[in-house]
């Protein structure tokens, strides 16, 4: 398909990991991102990954890519209350629209954290 | 360093009014992007500017106008407002429109309610 796929819900209790999974379509993307959006925010880049690495780990984020089955994760561990917020994936799509380096996102997986 | 500013924050129009949102970077970007959010949706793109003195149409430009007018502001006009224009739009900016340097950073958003 067209859409970069994210499930929509994530709840889990603080102190646990939390993994937000996502499926994109391009397998020629260059860069893949996740952002976080805080209500009546904007979006924050959290990290992103080039398309050659399968990990990359940033303090409490780790970012898995398979570019084989075109699947990122996220994982961020020792969740906390301020962790809740809508993380998007988004991929890198080349000659989308004519242009490289545009932007498709996911429609977000909401993470509550529960104390 | 402010990086991405938008004004305003939040707007009523009536339909059939117009308005410009403006949007300005502080970061020395040669590419800027005009989204808009939806409930339930993940970003789409509206109008882009790979650099000064271009802009192309992204997945959603119908009833939108962009400038460019120099290479700090990227602004985005609606003519007509219509109750399908009710969003939130977010600009962002990055340093180039292609790989390797193609990360964008966003703005806090400007929330639009047409009536």
């Amino acid at each position: 398909g067209e859409d970069v796929e994210q499930s929509l819900f994530l709840s889990v209790r603080e102190g646990d990991s939390s993994v937000i999974n996502c499926t994109y379509t391009d397998s020629s993307s260059t860069y893949l991102y996740w952002y976080k959006q805080e209500p009546g925010a904007g979006l924050q880049l959290l990290t992103y990954i080039f398309s050659n690495m399968d990990m990359k780990q940033d303090q409490r984020l780790t970012v898995l890519l398979n570019k084989k089955d075109k699947h990122l994760s996220l994982r961020i561990a020792d969740t906390q209350t301020g962790d809740s917020a809508i993380y998007f994936c988004a991929e890198s799509r080349a000659n989308y629209g004519g242009s490289q380096g545009n932007l498709i996102f996911g429609k977000g997986t909401k993470l509550s954290v529960k104390p | 360093n402010a990086g991405v500013t938008q004004t305003p924050k939040f707007q009523v129009l009536k339909t059939g009014q117009s308005m410009t949102l403006q949007c300005a970077q502080d970061m020395n970007h040669n590419s800027m992007y005009w989204y808009r959010q939806d409930p339930g949706m993940g970003l789409r793109l509206i109008y882009y500017s790979a650099s000064e003195g271009t802009t192309d149409k992204g997945e959603v430009p119908n009833g939108y106008n962009v400038s460019r007018l120099n290479k700090r502001e990227f602004s985005l006009r609606l003519e007509s407002a219509a109750p399908s224009q009710t969003s939130v739009y977010f600009c962002a900016s990055s340093k180039e429109a292609g790989p390797p340097q193609e990360t964008q950073y966003f703005g806090p958003g400007t929330r639009l309610l047409v009536l």
